[in-house]
């Protein structure tokens, strides 16, 4: 069974340092791994993913995230942290060996930027 | 991205009544849909995958006469709880995976906004 660990409930950094969300995966066959953002009562819009090829994967709004295999981890990060940044994050994994599999999510992190 | 909406936004309704969410894609015929459930301050849990013309397949744990579940066209899908309890009370949100083509792994998923159910 695959799953998605996302180790902090929050993070707390303050606008303009960079800031990190972690996210460490479990799957048996080749990881395909997506970051999700969601704002209050809102759908997730996507971030990013990583399928193969380059470890670093960039995204919309200057996210980025690497792709670490030996450490099962797929942490996403930003070089500035923005206030309106502020909002819930969604690690999640797909296994891509042979047909479509589901979607499975981690529990999410609760990113707060502060002036 | 594609752009899929919801409706409605938000329902109130009395137990025992049923409620049907409409999930429509706006620019992406989509083949295949996915209905999620989220509780506060927890992730998506799937709770069935549509095909367009074809039954839904719900995981495990869900029961398919209360969470009726119609994909009849590329555009549309529509999910109905019947006979709805407080329990059934959650944020209801859908998702689409464009492409005439087929499914794959690599796609991401695109999300509705939500429709916060509350059974009273």
């Amino acid at each position: 069974a695959q799953s998605v660990a996302q180790p902090e409930d929050q993070v707390n950094v303050a606008e303009g340092n960079p800031l990190t969300v972690k996210c460490t995966y479990s799957v048996s066959g080749n990881p395909y791994l997506f970051w999700y953002v969601q704002y209050p009562n809102r759908g997730l819009q996507f971030l990013l993913k990583y399928i193969t090829g380059d470890n670093l994967v960039k995204g919309s709004y200057g996210f980025e995230a690497e792709f670490n295999k030996s450490q099962t981890s797929f942490h996403l990060k930003k070089p500035s942290a923005l206030v309106s940044d502020s909002a819930l994050y969604f690690c999640a994994v797909r296994d891509g060996t042979g047909t479509a599999s589901k979607l499975t999510f981690g529990t999410g992190t609760r990113l707060q930027v502060t002036l | 991205g594609a752009v899929v909406s919801q409706h409605p936004s938000w329902v109130i309704c009395k137990s025992g009544t049923s409620v049907k969410i409409e999930c429509r894609s706006l620019d992406f015929q989509a083949t295949t849909m996915f209905w999620y459930r989220q509780f506060p301050k927890q992730s998506l849990m799937l709770m069935a995958t549509s095909n367009e013309g074809s039954k839904a397949t719900y995981e495990q744990g869900v029961e398919k006469d209360k969470f009726l579940i119609n994909h009849a066209s590329l555009t549309l899908s529509t999910l109905t709880v019947t006979s709805a309890h407080p329990e059934d009370s959650s944020f209801y949100i859908c998702s689409l995976a464009p492409g005439l083509e087929g499914y794959f792994s690599y796609n991401e998923q695109f999300f509705g906004p939500g429709t916060r159910l509350t059974v009273l």
